[in-house]
């Protein structure tokens, strides 16, 4: 079954830290992938895609993802967290083999918390 | 603003009702996805029209319905409420690389707020 994990409910981090949101994925053949964040009463936010080429991404609001193949992964990632970061993210996937059509299948999500 | 736009916003009803939620999908968008968000189920993908057509079904169950007009805003039909279905609908359009093919991100609502009681 196709499907996209985010181990973690929550992730804490104090402001100024780098943080990672983890995704792991188990789909066929080679997905697209992305992060969506959402705040509170809000709807879903894109932040950033892979598709294909560099393994790094860079996405809005100074993100970025980290594409790995071999562990089917696609951490999040900033390198320096501030207190406005604090929200729910979401990783989702889109199989390939899905048609062309735009399905995309949502992990859990995670809380982000950051601290000042 | 993702510009695509939900109405609406809160409803409150009660079981064994029906409601419509509507959206209208960004300028030139021609697909439009329905999910739904609970605390238990998470994000789950309801169905997917394009262009008038139905292209995706996911968890929908058989007392929802949904449909895309030829000014390609949508509606979806709940019926039979129960306490169960409240949750956030959210309403996203894409963008067209090409005839029938997306590059991949959707654009979201600010959703429906569905309050059964």
């Amino acid at each position: 079954a196709q499907s996209v994990a985010q181990p973690e409910d929550q992730v804490n981090v104090a402001e100024g830290n780098p943080l990672t949101v983890k995704c792991t994925y188990s789909v066929s053949g080679n997905p697209y992938l992305f992060w969506y964040v959402q705040y509170p009463n809000r709807g879903l936010q894109f932040l950033l895609k892979y598709i294909t080429g560099d393994n790094l991404v860079k996405g809005s609001y100074g993100f970025e993802a980290e594409f790995n193949k071999s562990q089917t992964s696609f951490h999040l990632k900033k390198p320096s967290a501030l207190v406005s970061d604090s929200a729910l993210y979401f990783c989702a996937v889109r199989p390939l083999l899905s048609g062309g059509y735009n399905k995309l299948i949502f992990g859990a999500g995670t809380r982000l918390a950051v601290h000042p | 603003d993702s510009g695509v736009t939900q109405t609406p916003k809160h409803l409150i009803t009660a079981t064994g009702q029906r409601v419509t939620l509507r959206c209208s999908p960004r300028s030139g968008d021609l697909s439009v996805y329905w999910y739904q968000q609970s605390l238990d189920q998470g994000l789950q993908f309801l169905i997917q029209y394009y262009n008038g057509e139905e292209r995706a079904k996911g968890n929908i169950l058989e007392r929802f319905s949904a449909q895309q007009f030829p000014d390609l805003h949508s509606e979806l039909n709940l019926s039979s409420l129960e306490l169960g279905d409240s949750a956030l609908y959210f309403c996203a359009s894409s963008v067209l690389h090409r005839a029938g093919v997306d590059t991949g991100e959707l654009f979201f609502g600010e959703g429906s707020r569905l309050t059964v009681l």
